[in-house]
């Protein structure tokens, strides 16, 4: 079956360090983005790609960087820099030419600061 | 900015009754309106989505309701089951231009459904 897969679902980061989320995706969707999800915020982008070696920041970009050098995936660098990286990490993809049709979610990483 | 604006934030609901969830919105090129499901610990799932010809779509329990002119879009959740206890998200995107695909999100309404 098709689909999304993140890994690792938990991960726990010690302060100062870079952590690597990764996100794989077996749909043929040319386009995959990076959403955070705090409790009472909602989803909020940081950084998406419409096609593989290319890619934009979304809302809250900064600490965090990403590469697209393969169509399938999508990995996403939590740095040093981001103050506050305690928070839900959800990968998406959707379909090329279809707006909104076939948003596909991952099942997520939990990323905690120890 | 805001792009989608969702509320209530949480609903509490007996089984059996209504649950409606009210999103608005302020760009007009908007063009497709998705609801998603999410369970704790889960990504979230599509629901159901609507696009602005139609002022309404009904799946099974499910139904959205479309006011294009006061630019507003709301959930219904007919006879709610303790199963449907979830966070909801509204979503809106538009077709056309750089940002392709991209969705905005509303910031979720966290629904419970008491037995």
């Amino acid at each position: 079956d098709g689909g999304i897969t993140q890994s690792p679902k938990y991960l726990f980061r010690k302060e100062g360090q870079n952590v690597t989320l990764s996100c794989e995706q077996n749909l043929n969707h040319d386009a995959m983005y990076w959403y955070r999800q705090d409790p009472g915020q909602g989803l909020r982008l940081i950084y998406y790609s419409q096609i593989v070696n290319d890619f934009q920041k979304g809302d809250i970009a900064e600490g965090y960087s990403v590469s697209r050098e393969k169509k399938e995936s999508f990995p996403l660098t939590v740095t040093s820099a981001q103050k506050n990286p305690t928070a839900f990490y959800l990968c998406a993809s959707s379909k090329p030419g279809a707006p909104g049709y076939g948003y596909t979610f991952g099942s997520g990483t939990r990323l905690t600061v120890v | 900015q805001q792009q989608v604006k969702q509320s209530p934030q949480s609903l509490i609901v007996q089984k059996g009754g209504i649950s409606i969830i009210n999103c608005a919105y302020e760009n007009t090129a908007f063009d497709y309106f998705p609801w998603y499901q999410q369970f704790p610990g889960k990504g979230p799932a599509l629901l159901i989505a609507i696009r602005p010809d139609v002022s309404e779509k009904k799946e099974g329990r499910f139904t959205i309701s479309f006011n294009k002119s006061a630019k507003q879009f709301s959930l219904h959740i007919m006879d709610s089951q303790p199963g449907d206890s979830a966070t909801y998200f509204c979503a809106a995107s538009r077709g056309r231009g750089s940002t392709l695909g991209r969705l905005y999100f509303g910031r979720g309404t966290q629904l419970t459904v008491w037995p």
